[in-house]
């Protein structure tokens, strides 16, 4: 069966220092990735999604970037973060041939 | 512009009646609409899905009802228990490209009080 891991599950970092999260799936090949954001009040908004090994889709302009190193491996990493980073950050995956999305467990980024 | 809309935010429901969560869409390109589960600090789980081509589709407790005409669809619960309080997120998607992204609504949050 397939598993999704995000990790960590919670981050509490200064602003202005970097960021990395990492989202790793098992017992698929080829799957569609995702990075999203829950903020308060607003849902869950699609930061970056993923076709494939080093191909990378933005769908809001911020100073976050993904990257997609591996099959299986997804990245979101900022060089500076900000106060509004703040947030709830899940990673999903979907089969090759759609059919819905998969979530992780989440990670909570609390900026200070 | 929200594509996918949620009006209520939050629906209380005693434990055995019905619960009844709605959503509206205004992308007409959308076929293929789903609804998750979220509890805190957790991430969302897939419950139930439906295809443009049906107007109905039942899993258990779970039947989810799409009104293409009016751009409409709606997840009943029943009987609701105290188990299913949690934020319902309804999502909808094009599955006529390869990334399959999903546009979400920004949820409500179901009570369900014993």
């Amino acid at each position: 069966s397939q598993t999704i891991h995000q990790w960590p599950a919670t981050l509490v970092q200064p602003v202005g220092s970097p960021l990395s999260l990492e989202c790793t799936v098992e017992g698929t090949s080829n799957p569609n990735l995702y990075w999203y954001r829950q903020a308060a009040g607003r849902g869950l908004q699609l930061l970056f999604y993923s076709v494939g090994i080093g191909q990378i889709s933005s769908e809001v302009p911020q100073n976050l970037s993904a990257s997609r190193p591996q099959d299986r491996q997804f990245i979101l990493s900022s060089k500076k973060l900000l106060l509004s980073d703040s947030g709830f950050y899940l990673c999903a995956w979907s089969p090759v041939l759609g059919g819905g999305q998969y979530f992780g467990p989440g990670t909570r980024l609390t900026v200070t | 512009d929200q594509q996918v809309k949620q009006n209520s935010p939050s629906l209380s429901v005693q434990e055995g009646r019905i619960s009844i969560l709605n959503c509206d869409y205004t992308n007409s390109m959308f076929d293929y609409f789903l609804w998750y589960k979220k509890y805190p600090a957790e991430g969302p789980t897939f419950l139930i899905s439906i295809s443009s081509i049906k107007d109905k589709n039942e899993d258990g407790r779970f039947t989810v009802f799409l009104n293409k005409s009016a751009k409409h669809l709606s997840l009943h619960i029943v009987p609701s228990q105290p188990g299913d309080s949690a934020v319902y997120f309804c999502a909808a998607c094009y599955s006529g490209g390869s990334n399959y992204k999903l546009t979400f609504g920004k949820g409500t949050l179901l009570t369900v009080n014993p």
